[in-house]
């Protein structure tokens, strides 16, 4: 049973526009949700976390917003850019440090 | 400051050799992590040390084995290869969470082919 899913395995938007990816949770033990972002041929890289006791977190251009009674998180991207146009990973940790990755979604901004 | 190092980049074995995939770090972080992914999948977590001495097996462990000596260095063997094991390797590492920090550090990856 996956514990963090990614229902969307790709997205399309127009430069400019917002970037809105959804993940979903099962366990309500996750406290840690961070999204990692991956280009081919490279590792991911980290990108932003919430903590489960906010429901928001900004950072430039990049907002995740956790729903925990959905056990529903999101990542905002405005405006979105050609240069976002990678994979993105949603994982979610317990204390213990380990973190369980959704299949992530691709995201293709058009200029 | 290197960050996390992986060798080899890329590898192909043929079945039933063994291997080992190296991963080093110069954070002094005292989590590390070795995963795997496969096409169009998340990352899947084979082992993980939470410092030198000390490792644990991940959702994933069957055919692996690693160990962890220095805080540095986090090997990954591989005995016995399989088409199976066909993959990406990612090595991570990060500072012990609990102290407000869970991000991890990946390394660049070693893509392995077994045939």
């Amino acid at each position: 049973d996956q514990q963090v899913k990614q229902n969307s395995p790709s997205l399309s938007v127009q430069e400019g526009r917002i970037s809105i990816l959804n993940c979903d949770y099962t366990n309500s033990m996750f406290d840690y949700f961070l999204w990692y972002k991956k280009y081919p041929a490279e590792g991911p890289t980290f990108l932003i976390s919430i903590s489960s006791i906010k429901d928001k977190n900004e950072d430039g251009r990049f907002t995740v917003f956790l729903n925990k009674s959905a056990k529903h998180l999101s990542l905002h991207i405005v405006p979105s850019q050609p240069g976002d146009s990678a994979v993105y990973f949603c994982a979610a940790s317990e204390d213990a440090g380990k973190s369980t990755f959704g299949d992530g979604t691709t995201l293709t901004v058009k200029p | 400051n290197a960050g996390v190092t992986q060798t080899p980049k890329f590898r192909i074995l043929k079945i039933g050799q063994s291997m080992t995939l190296q991963c080093t770090q110069d954070m002094n972080h005292n989590y590390m992590y070795w995963y795997r992914q496969d096409p169009g999948m998340g990352l899947k977590l084979i082992y993980y040390s939470v410092g030198a001495g000390i490792t644990d097996k991940g959702e994933v462990p069957n055919g692996y084995n690693v160990s962890r000596s220095t805080t540095e260095d986090f090997p990954l063997r591989l005995e016995l290869a399989a088409p199976s094991q066909t993959s990406v390797y990612f090595c991570a590492s990060s500072r012990t969470p609990g102290q407000g920090a869970h991000e991890q550090y990946f390394g660049p990856g070693t893509r392995l082919t077994v045939t």
